[in-house]
């Protein structure tokens, strides 16, 4: 029969605008999250991380939120620049320090 | 340090081979992950070293599967024997044990089993 494959969220901004991201995460015991970008034929690549002890933290042009009561993180893109164009993954870290990893949400940045 | 590294790049081989993906960790890191990526399925976690001891592979798809860590350098992940439904792309990651630290990707295998 025919396959169906997962429904990839996808995200198009112009360029310059800002892009946020959303994911769910499942287990209310986390204690540390990851977003990771993944470009086409490459592994995922660090971005930026946040403990469970913490709402938000800022890097780069990058943004992490972290809402525990909803199990909800968000990242946020400033000046969004065509580099920018990948698949982003949140991850979240079980007790024995495997990572687990979203669906994925592609952005696409209109020039 | 080269980061983690995989071989190879591209795997193609007939359904019935047995397959051997290979990884090198980042020298340091305690944790070593092995992950397969479809369309279907996403990222998903197949099984974890820490110290070269399999601590979770309740990921493994099937007893066809099977993966060592003989020492810290070095990991493999190998299936036996292939399946059509086998053919994705498999990562392997590394990471220090504990902390805020994040895992390391390698550029992953692209198999396909014709």
């Amino acid at each position: 029969g025919e396959s169906v494959g997962l429904h990839l969220p996808t995200l198009s901004v112009q360029e310059g605008d800002n892009s946020i991201i959303n994911c769910a995460y499942s287990n209310s015991a986390s204690d540390y999250f990851i977003w990771y970008k993944q470009e086409s034929g490459k592994g995922p690549q660090f971005i930026i991380d946040i403990r469970s002890n913490m709402d938000k933290r800022q890097g780069q042009r990058v943004t992490v939120l972290l809402n525990k009561t909803v199990k909800h993180l968000s990242l946020q893109i400033a000046a969004t620049q065509p580099g920018d164009s990948a698949v982003y993954f949140c991850a979240e870290r079980g007790s024995g320090n495997q990572f687990y990893f979203g669906t994925g949400t592609s952005l696409t940045v209109i020039p | 340090d080269a980061g983690v590294i995989q071989s190879p790049r591209h795997e193609v081989t007939e359904m019935g081979q047995e397959v051997t993906l290979r990884c090198k960790p980042i020298s340091g890191h305690n944790s070593l992950f092995w992950y397969r990526q479809t369309m279907m399925r996403g990222l998903e976690l197949l099984i974890y070293f820490n110290n070269n001891v399999p601590i979770d592979d309740s990921g493994m798809p099937e007893d066809r599967f099977s993966a060592k860590m003989p020492n810290a350098s070095f990991s493999t992940l190998k299936i036996q024997p292939s399946e059509p439904r086998d053919s994705a792309v498999y990562f392997c990651a590394s990471s220090v044990t504990g902390g805020g630290t994040e895992a390391f990707f390698g550029q992953g295998t692209r198999l396909t089993v014709v």
